[in-house]
Formats: C-alpha cells, structure tokens, sequence
C-alpha cells in the first residue's frame, strides 16, 4: 500500500463548479501538506502549504487538513480553464524534507 | 529571479547508452533534489543534496545511476547503462534548507 492515495482522475468540470480533490495517507508522523498543479510538460508548482490541521484559503483555493481521518482537500472556487492540469499533493514529516506525493489527479475545465 | 534551470528537455537514447542531466538550482539553494517521475505517477524522490554532500540516497539504484553536485551549486545526474524501464521524466528541485521546494521544467528521457 503506498503511504499517499490520490484519486488520478481524470475529472471534467465546466467552467465555475466547485472542484473538490482529495488525498489520504497512512504515515502519522506527516506534518506537512501541500498542494502542487502541474501544467502539461513543466514541472510542478507549489500552490498551498499547510502544517498540521486546519484549514488555509487562498483566494479560490482552499486547503483542508485532517489529521485525524488523515485526510487532506482542495477546494477550487469558481473553477477556470487556466485551472486546467494535474493535481499532486504531497506531506512531509518533522523534517519537511522529503516530500511523498500522491499520483496526481487530471483536472480539465470545460469553457 | 530565474528559477531551477535543467537541461536537456528531452533526450532520447537507445538502450545500454549512458546518459546525463543537469540542474542549475535555484541561486542561494543549499538543497537540491533530484526526482523521478514516472508517466501518471507522482515524482519519487532519487537522491537529496544539501550542500555538496548526499544526505539522503537510499532511493537511487547505485548499480546504474550516479549523481555528483561539485562546489555544492550545479548537480549531474547519470545513468550507465540505460534500460528501457528508466523512461520517465527526472526532476530537479532546490530549496533553502528544508523549506519549499522549487522545481524545474524536468528531463524527459526516452529509452528505446
């Protein structure tokens, strides 16, 4: 069993829906979480950063983290077409050194 | 501020061919990374640098890949020889200590 599990997708929305992407892990010493977005053939780019649970928002995005369930969401508001690109979380221990990412989730959003 | 540089974008070989990649970090990033990522998976770490020194190499297959990162700026990563399974595109990241890693636009790498 792989210690990050993402849902790969593919998922469709049109353009304005509420996307929600979702990871869950076995590893309780993860105390760091992030969301990356990758853009077909570029590398990826960190768009949330979150320590332990809670929530974060940022502008349309907002990060959730649970560490009891050890569960994490993102949630884009207002979805766009430049949202289009995958969606690869990853969670760090203390260190917040070595990062396990999930496979990613395709995300396409319909004009 | 220019972000993690790697070249080549894509190189593609023939198997049993050596191979290498570089990365320009970040300016002023003590640690680089170097990840694999394979096609619809998420990147997998290979080897973590901080300064010249390997901290952590536990993932890299040592029968065939070697990495070197000289005066702890620019690292090279090489593949002696290269089988049809290493495909895949490789990745740089840098950060300042153990803070957000920054990635580059990644290797794609060709085995045929």
């Amino acid at each position: 069993q792989k210690e990050v599990e993402q849902d790969p997708g593919p998922l469709s929305v049109p353009e304005g829906a509420i996307v929600s992407l979702n990871c869950t892990y076995s590893n309780s010493a993860f105390q760091y979480f992030m969301w990356y977005r990758q853009y077909s053939r570029k590398g990826p780019e960190l768009l949330m950063y979150t320590y332990s649970s809670g929530n974060k928002e940022d502008g349309r995005f907002t990060a959730q983290v649970d560490k009891s369930s050890k569960y994490i969401s993102l949630f884009i508001r207002d979805s766009q077409p430049s949202d289009s690109a995958t969606y690869l979380c990853a969670m760090s221990g203390a260190g917040a050194n070595n990062l396990f990412f999930g496979t990613g989730t395709r995300l396409t959003v319909i004009p | 501020e220019a972000g993690v540089v790697q070249s080549p974008r894509y190189k593609i070989i023939e198997k049993k061919q050596p191979v290498a990649f570089w990365c320009n970090p970040i300016s002023g990033h003590n640690t680089l990374y170097w990840y694999l990522q394979n096609l619809g998976q998420g990147p997998e770490l290979l080897i973590r640098y901080e300064n010249e020194e390997a901290v952590d190499d536990s993932q890299l297959p040592k029968d065939r890949f070697s990495a070197e990162r000289l005066k702890g700026v620019d690292s090279t990563l090489k593949i002696q020889p290269a089988e049809l399974g290493d495909s895949a595109v490789y990745l740089c990241a840098s950060s300042l200590d153990l803070g957000t890693q920054y990635f580059g636009p990644g290797t794609r790498l060709t085995v045929l």
